[in-house]
């Protein structure tokens, strides 16, 4: 599977749209981009996915570049219950491959 | 009207002993994961099961032994746990294997070991 690189940690005001980058310039044609998202000590939720096309569903936007080797995930209007650590995954098979990911901080 | 549920939510024990951890998804989902989440906070896949079936094992110690008696139950039984077992363990399904489908996780299972 494809690497993805991810800032450590951003910050966005609540009410604001919060824009989440991702890096996967080694994705390969059958690979997806998967966004999922870990609430404290939960377990990790999913968010939304994509193969080339722009998505949208009630949590999230998932922006992908015509080349795919990167995409944004966009929570269009931040609320505090948003902080959490954001994962961005390539996956090509069955295996969910975790990086670090991003700490959002929804600040007040 | 939990999807991915697991039992227990904590588990303190000691070196040497056995313990299990169960997993139910009411789901319908034919395929079911073992990760375990380190104190560094990495997530990583330990088994996948479909339908019964072992499909992924990383590489775990055979200590760590799978069982799914039915597609909605993996459970994970641990021998002979050591300190670095230590870890939230988390389970997963999703409808079957492969993509394009989504992973539901369950709430996970604080294991200490002391």
């Amino acid at each position: 599977d494809a690497k993805t690189t991810q800032p450590t940690s951003m910050d966005c005001a609540e009410g604001r749209a919060a824009n989440l980058p991702c890096n996967h310039s080694t994705i390969s044609g059958n690979e997806y981009v998967y966004w999922y998202r870990q609430i404290h000590s939960q377990g990790p939720q999913y968010i939304i996915h994509g193969l080339k096309n722009n998505e949208t569903n009630e949590m999230a936007s998932l922006i992908i570049t015509e080349d795919r080797k990167s995409s944004t995930l966009i929570l269009p209007h931040a609320t505090l219950r948003d902080t959490a650590v954001y994962y961005c995954i390539v996956k090509g098979d069955d295996k969910i491959i975790f990086g670090k990911g991003t700490r959002l901080h929804i600040l007040p | 009207d939990t999807a991915v549920s697991q039992t227990p939510k904590y588990l303190v024990t000691q070196m040497g002993n056995d313990k299990s951890i169960k997993c139910e998804q009411n789901l319908g989902h034919d395929t079911m994961y073992w990760y375990k989440q380190d104190s560094k906070k990495f997530l990583k896949i330990m088994f996948s099961y479909n339908n019964k079936e072992l499909i992924i094992n990383e590489t775990v110690p055979n200590r760590f032994s799978p069982k799914s008696p039915d597609k909605a139950h993996l459970n994970l039984h641990i021998n002979s746990l050591e300190l670095g077992d230590s870890a939230v363990y988390f389970c997963a399904s999703s409808l079957w294997t492969g993509t394009p489908h989504e992973q539901y996780f369950g709430p996970g299972t604080r294991l200490t070991v002391t």
